[in-house]
């Protein structure tokens, strides 16, 4: 079964605007991941955040995680229209035979 | 110089036919992945070679056959394809095949059986 599940599924903002979205998850889990995906292309990864981590930041980008709440979010700060993508989140299930489990995505349109 | 190359972009055919699509990474990496993403965008691992070696097969209908001639490249061959199977997928490959260490993906190919 689908481990993440990310929120809003779909979410429109004006450029400049910050963005967050959400990820829950399941079970326990050794780490998280963050990618992007352009249109038509590829999932590129943003970031992975370790389960006894609480916060990481890379350039725009935050990301948090509550284990206790078993969820996940991004910020994107001060967004461009470039940012406009799909983010997913994908999970390492604790126990799990080292596969990455990926949520169905969140679309993000940044109006410039 | 793409990472992770696949072949074809597009793949357009006719439901009961036989057709392949070609991964290759030049990243070094021990590891190697199919997905599947569907209409959705609901992604999900088909099958994982590390060095060769089937790692890991998930519950994907034997139509659907990897191929790994060196660890370097994965191929996946689609016997008697099906509607059901029109989806893009993507290749992907990792350092050590490790569930800690980040993906790269190939750019996927559009596969759309008629």
């Amino acid at each position: 079964s689908q481990q993440g599940e990310e929120d809003p599924q779909a979410l429109s903002i004006q450029e400049g605007e910050n963005a967050t979205m959400n990820c829950s998850y399941k079970t326990s889990i050794n780490n998280l991941q963050w990618y992007r995906q352009n249109s038509g292309r590829g999932l590129v990864h943003l970031i992975l955040i370790r389960s006894n981590e609480r916060e990481k930041h890379s350039g725009r980008l935050r990301v948090t995680l509550d284990t206790s709440k078993k969820s996940s979010s991004l910020l994107i700060t001060a967004s461009r229209a470039a940012d406009t993508a799909s983010y997913f989140c994908a999970t390492d299930a604790s126990g799990a035979n080292s596969k990455l489990t990926f949520g169905k995505g969140i679309t993000l349109s940044v109006r410039p | 110089d793409t990472a992770v190359s696949q072949t074809p972009k597009y793949l357009v055919t006719q439901m009961g036919n036989d057709k392949s699509i070609k991964c290759e990474q030049n990243l070094g990496h021990d590891t190697m992945y199919w997905y599947k993403q569907d209409s959705k965008k609901f992604l999900k691992i088909m099958f994982s070679y590390n060095n060769k070696e089937l790692i890991i097969n998930e519950t994907v209908p034997n139509r659907f056959s990897p191929k790994s001639p060196d660890k370097a490249h994965l191929n996946l061959h689609i016997n008697s394809l099906e509607l059901g199977d029109s989806a893009v997928y993507f290749c992907a490959s990792t350092l050590r095949g490790a569930a800690n260490e980040k993906l790269f993906f190939g750019s996927g190919t559009q596969l759309s059986v008629l």
